[in-house]
Order: C-alpha cells, then sequence, then structure tokens
C-alpha cells in the first residue's frame, strides 16, 4: 500500500542552524501539508501546498519556514535560522489524487527535530 | 471550520467494541466528519470519514445523526493496539486538518 515517507527520522541541529526535511508524498496526490507537534501538545497545521503553491498558511509559518517541491517526488520544508522552540515532530501529509472527490489525508511517521 | 467537542477519555474492554462520540452542533451543509487516531507520538493515521450517511470500512463504522450534529466512531472489537488519542474534525474539501484534543481511547486487557 502506498506511504507517506520522511526523512530524517530525527534530526539534532544547534540553534541559528538551517535544516531540510525531506518527505515523498503517495505518488499520485496533489495536495500537500506539513503538521508540527511540540512533546505533550495538539497536532498543529503549518502549510498546505497545491499547484505549486502555498494554498494556506497558518501563523505559526512565518518567514523562517519555506515549502518547495523541488522535483517530482519530495516535497520539503526548510527552516531557516532554528530556534529552542522549533523543536518539535514535523508531520509531512498527502491528499486527494488526480479523478478522486475525497480528500483523506495521509499522513508520514515524522521527523523529530531537536534544536540545542 | 466547525468545532467539535469530545469527551476527554474513555476505557474499553478487550474484545469489546469502542464507541467514541463526537459533537458537532455547528456542522454546515459541505462538511465531511473526519476520524484520525495517533498512537504514541506517531503520524495521526486516517481511519474514516461520511457526509451523511454512516458509513463502514475494514477499520471501523461510523454513525452520523440525522440532523448530522453529532456521531459514533465505532471500532467493533477494540485490541491493546486501538489504544490511541481519537480525533473527530470536521472539513471541506482539500482545507488543512484541525486537531483539537481527542480523546484519549485506553483498551483494557
Amino acid at each position: 500500500e502506498p506511504e507517506v515517507t520522511q526523512t530524517p527520522s530525527h534530526q539534532v541541529t544547534q540553534m541559528g542552524q538551517e535544516v531540510i526535511l525531506r518527505c515523498v508524498p503517495i505518488s499520485n496526490h496533489l495536495y500537500f501539508y506539513w503538521y508540527r507537534q511540540i512533546l505533550g501538545q495538539k497536532v498543529e497545521f503549518l502549510v498546505s501546498f497545491y499547484n505549486n503553491e502555498i494554498s494556506e498558511k497558518s501563523e505559526i509559518f512565518d518567514d523562517q519556514f519555506s515549502v518547495e517541491r523541488p522535483d517530482g517526488s519530495n516535497f520539503t520544508l526548510k527552516i531557516r535560522s532554528t530556534k529552542l522552540e522549533d523543536s518539535a515532530m514535523y508531520f509531512c501529509a498527502s491528499s486527494g489524487g488526480r479523478g478522486q472527490t475525497s480528500y483523506e489525508q495521509y499522513f508520514g511517521p515524522g521527523t523529530r527535530l531537536t534544536v540545542t | 471550520d466547525a468545532k467539535t467537542t469530545q469527551p476527554p477519555s474513555m476505557d474499553c474492554a478487550e474484545g469489546r467494541a469502542a464507541n467514541l462520540p463526537c459533537n458537532h452542533s455547528t456542522i454546515s451543509g459541505n462538511e465531511y466528519v473526519y476520524w484520525y487516531r495517533q498512537i504514541h507520538s506517531q503520524g495521526p493515521q486516517y481511519i474514516i470519514h461520511g457526509l451523511k450517511n454512516n458509513e463502514t470500512n475494514e477499520m471501523a463504522s461510523l454513525i452520523i445523526t440525522e440532523d448530522r450534529k453529532s456521531s459514533t466512531l465505532i471500532l467493533p472489537h477494540a485490541t491493546l493496539r486501538d489504544t490511541a488519542v481519537y480525533y473527530c474534525i470536521v472539513k471541506t474539501g482539500a482545507n488543512n486538518l484541525f486537531f483539537g484534543t481527542g480523546t484519549r481511547l485506553t483498551v483494557i486487557p
């Protein structure tokens, strides 16, 4: 069964460094999302992406964040200058295949980002 | 997207049916009801969704009241692996998911 994959599973970085989190969505999906979950807290929406542009973003997704679909398979989240409060699990999700009318989102296993 | 209300926690005996309620009294006519769960710190897992008819798949059944103001997720034979936080979410189309605090279901041996 197709699934969303994410790499790396765990990333440790120093404050102020740039990180890139990678996701491979389900191959025929058209909508892509990033969410994050700070330890012990709720899953929070960051950004959605469709047709090579951001379709919606939350107030968390400020100028230090960016997303890109550099080729036909990868979907990346870049954090330019990491802060301690960026430590969280980051989940990628995808939905909506061509010709489909349902939009259930399928999530990857997450990347645990630890900023020291 | 409309908000939902769920009990914070529930217990269920292993092998019995788990019935998880959700209130969504302000749901709009074009909003679907989605159920997800999160096992420990894994990625949220899609379970089932519906608009107004009852739905069933290999994981669960979804019962939506006629006025669509509430729904119940039914896990017919709960196992220990069903212990998780269950989220009821209403949304339209490809919009993002808003995760509340959900219901923490504990399946007891």
